[in-house]
């Protein structure tokens, strides 16, 4: 069945460091869905990518979708405290989503 | 942002026993909402896609008739988890779709089977 795995699965940054989790399917995805989730609370949807090679910007977030709809990448410049929380990638394949296990980031001030 | 609401927040039962969820958009129209499960410390499980006046699309391995899904208006969508078990103990969220990028979730329901 489609798994979809995400690296790494914690990250600690210092404030103002780069930090990127990435997301790679088994099967070739239709869409991919990133989400945030901070401890404690409820998931907030962030970004939907649809097209291959689709690069998409939130201030200070970049999302980028591969060529082959496969994998897809969130990027954050100089991460803030406020970032901190764990971020899941969806991906949707032949009619079912599968949420990797997510990447938790902590930031040290 | 929209604000969604899930009623209730916490719900305790007993085995045997259906349980109903509440899943609210309370400023906007939605006619499509999700429900998720979500276990302690893991990741989303999309359960089912929530239709405005039409059946309820599941996804491959959710029991439709363990988890029924009735969306009656624009603005509230309901989870019935029939005959419950302990393994049916999780975290259940909602979310509602604006647009194909914008969706906002509910603050989630704990249901405990005992």
């Amino acid at each position: 069945g489609q798994q979809v795995m995400q690296i790494p699965q914690y990250q600690h940054v210092q404030e103002g460091e780069d930090f990127t989790t990435y997301c790679n399917s088994s099967t070739t995805l239709s869409n991919i869905q990133w989400y945030k989730q901070r401890p404690g609370g409820h998931p907030v949807f962030l970004i939907q990518l649809v097209k291959s090679g689709e690069v998409k910007k939130q201030k200070r977030l970049t999302f980028q979708f591969g060529e082959a709809k496969k994998n897809s990448s969130l990027h954050i410049t100089a991460t803030q405290t406020t970032d901190v929380g764990t971020y899941f990638c969806a991906g949707r394949s032949a009619g079912k989503s599968t949420f990797g296990d997510g990447t938790t980031l902590t930031v040290k001030p | 942002g929209a604000v969604v609401s899930q009623h209730p927040s916490r719900v305790i039962c007993k085995s045997g026993t259906s349980v109903k969820i509440e899943c609210r958009s309370l400023d906007f129209q939605a006619t499509t909402m999700f429900w998720y499960r979500q276990f302690p410390k893991q990741s989303l499980m999309l359960m089912a896609t929530s239709n405005e006046g039409s059946k309820a699309t599941y996804e491959q391995g959710v029991e439709k008739d363990k988890f029924l899904i009735n969306h009656a208006s624009l603005t509230l969508s309901t989870l019935t988890v029939t005959s419950a078990h302990p393994e049916d103990s999780s975290f259940y969220i909602c979310s509602a779709r604006i647009s194909a990028d914008t969706q906002y979730f509910g603050p989630g329901t704990r249901l405990t089977v005992l």
